[in-house]
């Protein structure tokens, strides 16, 4: 069964960097897929953030390519998340999921997400 | 950039069907993913490449994407149906783009 789990800071400051981390377990990152972050903010809808492949690989959303850099350590099984100058309007439940790479196959395991809300 | 539209709110009956959509320009050229969301929980996809479901997702749950326009149907609608429904586009270009979601509410 794969699973995904988020961790990092809870609270970060306005212009500080958000950094996130997912640890994957039940499933190899180097034997496929693309790994990706998604977001919501509270009560709101989802947002694609960005997603990489196991080669490095990266895609962005056009709107937050400036800030986010998203990487993998397939020694570690693992992939992490870095937006950086944060607002309050970064402030959202980040989820990491695991991403088809079949065109249009979607987003099939999602971790439990996690709260980050940007305030001083 | 390329956007999706959802209609903010579904009401339906038990037993009955219900019928979400997403409208989005040239639609029908791009791959449809939905997810159903429960409040506290994470999405779970429900329909992916415009009419296929995974494993586990009951056969009352249907896609259809044409033109301009992508729905979800839910045949015989349950209790346990009422959820937050996104949709999700996909091309090579436009890569993942979602809708605002839909609040499915069964009565």
């Amino acid at each position: 069964q794969v699973q995904l789990q988020e961790s990092g800071p809870g609270l970060v400051k306005p212009s500080e960097t958000l950094s996130l981390t997912c640890a994957v377990s039940g499933y190899s990152i180097s034997s496929g897929y693309y790994w990706g972050w998604i977001r919501q903010p509270p009560g709101k809808g989802l947002e694609w953030i960005g997603s990489i492949y196991y080669t490095g690989n990266t895609y962005y959303n056009p709107s937050l390519k400036s800030r986010v850099t998203i990487s993998i350590d397939t020694s570690n099984n693992q992939f992490s998340l870095k937006l950086t100058s944060v607002t309050a309007t970064d402030t959202a439940i980040y989820y990491c999921a695991r991403v088809s790479t079949t065109g249009g196959g979607g987003v099939d395991y999602w971790g439990q997400g996690t709260l980050v809300t940007v305030s001083s | 950039s390329y956007e999706v539209t959802q209609s903010p709110s579904v009401s339906v009956s038990p037993g009955q069907t219900a019928s979400i959509t997403c409208s989005g320009d040239k639609l029908g050229d791009k791959y449809v993913c939905w997810y159903q969301q429960k409040p506290g929980q994470s999405p779970v996809l429900v329909i992916y490449q415009d009419t296929k479901r995974p494993s586990g997702i009951p056969e009352r749950f249907s896609g259809s994407n044409s033109g301009n326009t992508a729905t979800l149907t839910i045949s015989g609608t349950q209790a346990m149906d009422e959820a937050d429904y996104y949709c999700q586009a996909w091309d090579s270009t436009t890569a993942f783009v979602f809708g605002g979601g839909t609040k499915l509410t069964v009565l």
